[in-house]
């Protein structure tokens, strides 16, 4: 079955650590977000690619690091200079066109804890 | 990007039509309006969007007020497995970056 594929489900952090999140998609798509969700929150924008070998800062970068090396994967480092890393994050893609009526496709996301 | 607000959260009985509402009354013509919902500890999922015209899919139907400034999702016979949070989305038309902004959203309980 097509989808995205986020691991792992549950991961803990000690402090000064870096810890990476996996996300891959066998959805062809050519455009793959990171969001992050806080208890009772909304989503916030980390960063996202458009295309393979780049990427754009979204509206809470800073702490975070990703690479897009390869169209089907997007993976997101959770840095030790991200002093608040308890959350719970999600990985999107979409069929980009720059047009709005694309949509997001999400993972079932990763928990991520600090020990 | 205009900003939508929703009811925190709603009930519904199994069987019966619910009505999520949602205001944006600073939506602009080049804005649509999209709904996704999120099951406890998963990812959100599309249920639907529209720009000025009412839309239905498999999942829902759409109204949009005439003068754009309000919507409704209408899942028409909910049931348990619809219990989830409901996000009302207001995106322009030509977005630059998945630049989604979700609020916080309507909590929809469908008891038995």
């Amino acid at each position: 079955d097509g989808g995205i594929t986020q691991s792992p489900k549950y991961l803990f952090r000690k402090e000064g650590q870096n810890v990476t999140l996996s996300c891959e998609q066998n959805l062809n798509h050519d455009a793959m977000y990171w969001y992050r969700q806080d208890p009772g929150q909304g989503l916030r924008l980390i960063y996202y690619s458009q295309i393979v070998n780049d990427f754009q800062k979204g509206d809470i970068a800073e702490g975070y690091s990703v690479s897009r090396e390869k169209k089907e994967s997007f993976p997101l480092t959770v840095t030790s200079a991200q002093k608040n890393p308890t959350a719970f994050y999600l990985c999107a893609s979409s069929d980009w066109t720059g047009a709005t009526n694309e949509k997001l496709f999400f993972g079932s996301g990763t928990q991520l804890s600090v020990l | 990007d205009a900003k939508t607000t929703q009811p925190t959260s709603m009930d519904c009985a199994e069987g019966r039509a619910a009505n999520l509402p949602c205001n944006h009354s600073t939506i602009s013509g080049n804005e649509y309006v999209y709904w996704y919902r999120q099951i406890h500890s998963q990812g959100p999922q599309y249920i639907i969007h529209g720009l000025k015209n009412n839309e239905t899919n498999e999942m829902a139907s759409l109204i949009i007020t005439e003068d754009r400034k309000s919507s409704t999702l209408i899942l028409p016979h909910a049931t348990l497995r619809d219990t989830a949070v409901y996000y009302c989305i207001v995106r322009p038309i030509y977005n630059q970056g998945g630049k989604l902004i979700f609020g916080q959203g309507t909590e929809l309980s469908v008891k038995p």
